[in-house]
C-alpha cells in the first residue's frame, strides 16, 4: 500500500525557516518524479515544486522561487521542502505528492498544516 | 502559465439530477485531470486523461472536452458525490489547478 506520511509544520513567526518532510513507502520511490503542493485555508489546490527521480532537476512555481528547496533522499525514500523567509501567503496545507505521467498526481499523503503569524 | 476557469464555483443539485462542471484553460492543453476533495481530506485522482475514470470511481461520472474546453459529468448524482472537484492540466509548466466548483447536495 502506497503511503505519504508529511511532518515538520507548525505556527512560525515570519521570516523564519521550517524544512517538510514526506516518508514514502509502499512504492519503489526511486523511481518516481515527486511533488509538492499546497491549499491555502478555504481556498484551492496551488503546486509548488516538483523534483526528478535522482533529484538533479528541480521545479518551482515563480512566487516561491529562491524561498523553497525541494530535495529527496532516496536511500531514506524522504521528500524535503525547505521553506526560508516564510511569508504570510505561505499558510496552508502541503501536501506530498507521488507524480504519475497519466494520472497527474495518484497518491497524496495527508498534509501537513504550516501557519505563518507573528 | 496556463490558467483554468471552474464553473460554476458552486451549485447543488438534487439525486439523480445530472451535473456538469466546466473547466477553460487560457490555451490549448492535450489533456485533463480531476480531483474530487471532501472537506478535510487530500484530493483524490477522480478522472484522468480526459475521460479515463481512476480505481474506485462509479460510472456515473464520465469526462470529455479538448483544447481549451473539459468538463466533468455525474450522469445521477448521488449523496456522496458531494464534494469539491478541481482539473488540472500538465501540458504546459507550471502544472496549474483549476479554482474549484463545490458541488452539495440539494
Amino acid at each position: 500500500e502506497v503511503q505519504l506520511v508529511e511532518s515538520g509544520g507548525g505556527l512560525v513567526q515570519p521570516g523564519r525557516s521550517l524544512k517538510l518532510s514526506c516518508a514514502a513507502s509502499g512504492f519503489t520511490y526511486s523511481n518516481y518524479v515527486m511533488a509538492w503542493v499546497r491549499q491555502a485555508p478555504t481556498k484551492g489546490l496551488e503546486w509548488v515544486a516538483s523534483i526528478s527521480t535522482g533529484g538533479g532537476n528541480t521545479y518551482y512555481r515563480d512566487s516561491v522561487k529562491g524561498r523553497f528547496t525541494i530535495s529527496r533522499d532516496n536511500a531514506k525514500n524522504t521528500l524535503y521542502l525547505q521553506i526560508d523567509s516564510l511569508r504570510s501567503e505561505d499558510t496552508a496545507t502541503y501536501y506530498c505528492a507521488k507524480d504519475n505521467p497519466y494520472y497527474g498526481y495518484n497518491y497524496w499523503g495527508q498534509g501537513v498544516m504550516v501557519t505563518v503569524s507573528s | 502559465e496556463i490558467v483554468l476557469t471552474q464553473s460554476p464555483t458552486t451549485m447543488a443539485a438534487s439525486p439523480g439530477e445530472k451535473v456538469t462542471i466546466t473547466c477553460r484553460a487560457s490555451s490549448s492543453v492535450s489533456y485533463m485531470h480531476w480531483f474530487q476533495q471532501k472537506s478535510g481530506t487530500s484530493p483524490k485522482p477522480w478522472i484522468y486523461d480526459t475521460s479515463k475514470l481512476a480505481s474506485g470511481v462509479p460510472d456515473r461520472f464520465s469526462g470529455s472536452g479538448s483544447g481549451t474546453s473539459y468538463s466533468l459529468t455525474i450522469s445521477s448524482m448521488e449523496a456522496e458525490d458531494a464534494a469539491t472537484y478541481y482539473c488540472l492540466q500538465r501540458s504546459s509548466y507550471p502544472p496549474t489547478f483549476g479554482g474549484g466548483t463545490k458541488l452539495e447536495l440539494k
